[in-house]
């Protein structure tokens, strides 16, 4: 059975760090990008970041870029995501996902939800 | 960006009736590869966004065959040939062809 388990989330003050984490099983990571996406409350969604398979190219909305950091490491079947300068507007629930954009088997984790107040 | 535009944004419709999403692009999202990526999605009810349809028409598997999607360019449709009630949610459609990846704002599909 295939899986994407996000962590990391949870209340953080404007300005501070965080980072989420995203354990895969159940298909071969190390072959796939993957992408992080967030959901604003009640809002639709957002693409925020991609990582090649090998980590040779890495992508990032304007929105993000800068402050949030991509980042994977095959040897743990992990995705990272490290927010850096955290503002209101980055309060969201955010996902990981292999998107399946060209040969389908997309998948998507249950999200971790990120809260930026003061 | 590339924006997409979802009509309409809210659908209500009873068991068994057929219905359309329209999703149209700002760009036409024809690759230079040929592929158009095109994808479409649903989120139901406190749950994550599933893969429903990929390149405009491919189903995902395990998907029901009622899911169709058709168009070019930059005119899609996503058509439920008999909703069931496990449709209720709400659907997005995805474009990949240009940077950044971005997605329409989605349309809720109601049960009567």
């Amino acid at each position: 059975e295939v899986q994407l388990v996000e962590s990391g989330g949870g209340l953080v003050k404007p300005g501070s760090s965080l980072k989420l984490s995203c354990v895969a099983s159940g298909f071969t990571f190390s072959s796939y990008g993957m992408h992080w996406i967030r959901q604003a409350p009640k809002k639709g969604l957002e693409w925020i970041a991609l990582i090649y398979y090998d980590s040779s190219n890495k992508y990032y909305a304007d929105s993000v870029k800068g402050r949030f950091t991509i980042s994977r490491d095959n040897s743990k079947n992990t995705l990272y995501l490290e927010m850096n300068s955290l503002r209101s507007e980055d309060t969201a629930m955010y996902y990981c996902a292999k998107l399946g954009i060209t040969t389908g088997f997309a998948y998507w984790g249950q999200g971790t939800l990120v809260t930026v107040s003061s | 960006d590339v924006v997409l535009t979802q009509t309409p944004p809210t659908l209500s419709a009873t068991i068994g009736q057929s219905v359309s999403i329209s999703c149209r692009s700002s760009q036409s999202l024809l690759d230079s590869d040929g592929d158009t990526y095109l994808n479409w999605l649903l989120q139901r009810p406190g749950q994550s966004p599933q893969l429903l349809i990929y390149s405009v028409s491919n189903l995902e598997s395990g998907v029901p065959n009622r899911f169709s999607g058709s168009g070019s360019e930059t005119d899609f449709t996503l058509k439920i040939s008999g909703v069931e009630a496990e449709d209720l949610g709400v659907y997005y459609c995805m474009q990949a062809t240009h940077a950044p990846l971005t997605f329409g704002s989605g349309t809720k599909l109601e049960i009567k």
